[in-house]
């Protein structure tokens, strides 16, 4: 059951070009939501994230947009750089239950490829 | 800049041996989970773990896994007896508040011939 799905294993953008990466949840209980950027060999590493109660967020380069009644969202990369060719994942989690930390529950994640 | 470190990079092991990764969680942090993903595949929950006891556990979190937190610094993951399924990438994670951002180790290559 992939309650967070990424449908795009990889996307090929041109240098200086938007990146966008798109994200879709089933589970309407999740409240909070990350994006976390994953070289070769490495972990992963947070990258920007979005609570419920906000539509946009924004981190330099780095947008997230968060479409709650479409259970959709997506980060935006302007202007692309070839640093940022790696793989994305899209994570989500619940509210705090208060007895306790619960899991991130990721996507699958996006290759992406920025080209010069 | 702090991190979470782990430790082997990578263990090659025979099935049915018991194998043990190590984590060093950043220190003022609170909640600590594994994490792992096999080659190819999402990267997977397995376990969180706060205050001293497991607060979370996904269903591959079997009866052969355990975590342990021994001296108040490292957060262990046991496999008791390690399945050829068990090959995948391990990755020991902490945050200070839960559903908070989660700082992520290099990870622990776990190949079981």
């Amino acid at each position: 059951d992939q309650q967070v799905k990424q449908n795009s294993p990889s996307l090929s953008v041109q240098e200086g070009r938007i990146s966008i990466l798109n994200c879709d949840y089933t589970n309407s209980m999740f409240d909070y939501f990350l994006w976390y950027k994953k070289y070769p060999a490495e972990g992963p590493t947070f990258l920007i994230s979005i609570s419920s109660i906000k539509d946009k967020n924004e981190d330099g380069r780095f947008t997230v947009f968060l479409n709650k009644s479409a259970k959709h969202l997506s980060l935006h990369i302007v202007p692309s750089q070839p640093g940022d060719s790696a793989v994305y994942f899209c994570a989500a989690s619940q509210p705090f239950s208060g007895g306790g930390a619960d899991g991130l529950t990721f996507g699958k994640g996006t290759h992406l490829i920025i080209q010069p | 800049e702090p991190e979470v470190t782990q430790t082997p990079s990578h263990q090659v092991t025979q099935m049915g041996q018991e194998v043990i990764l190590r984590c060093v969680p950043i220190s003022n942090h609170l909640y600590f989970y594994w994490y792992r993903q096999i080659l190819g595949q999402k990267v997977e929950f397995l376990v969180s773990f706060y205050n001293n006891e497991i607060s979370e556990k996904s269903e591959i979190f079997d009866d052969q896994f355990s975590v342990e937190r021994p001296d108040g610094s490292n957060f262990t993951l046991k496999i008791r007896s390690t399945k050829l399924e068990d090959s995948a990438m391990y990755f020991c994670a902490s945050s200070d508040i839960s559903t908070g951002e989660l700082f992520f180790g290099e990870g622990s290559r776990l190949t079981v011939l």
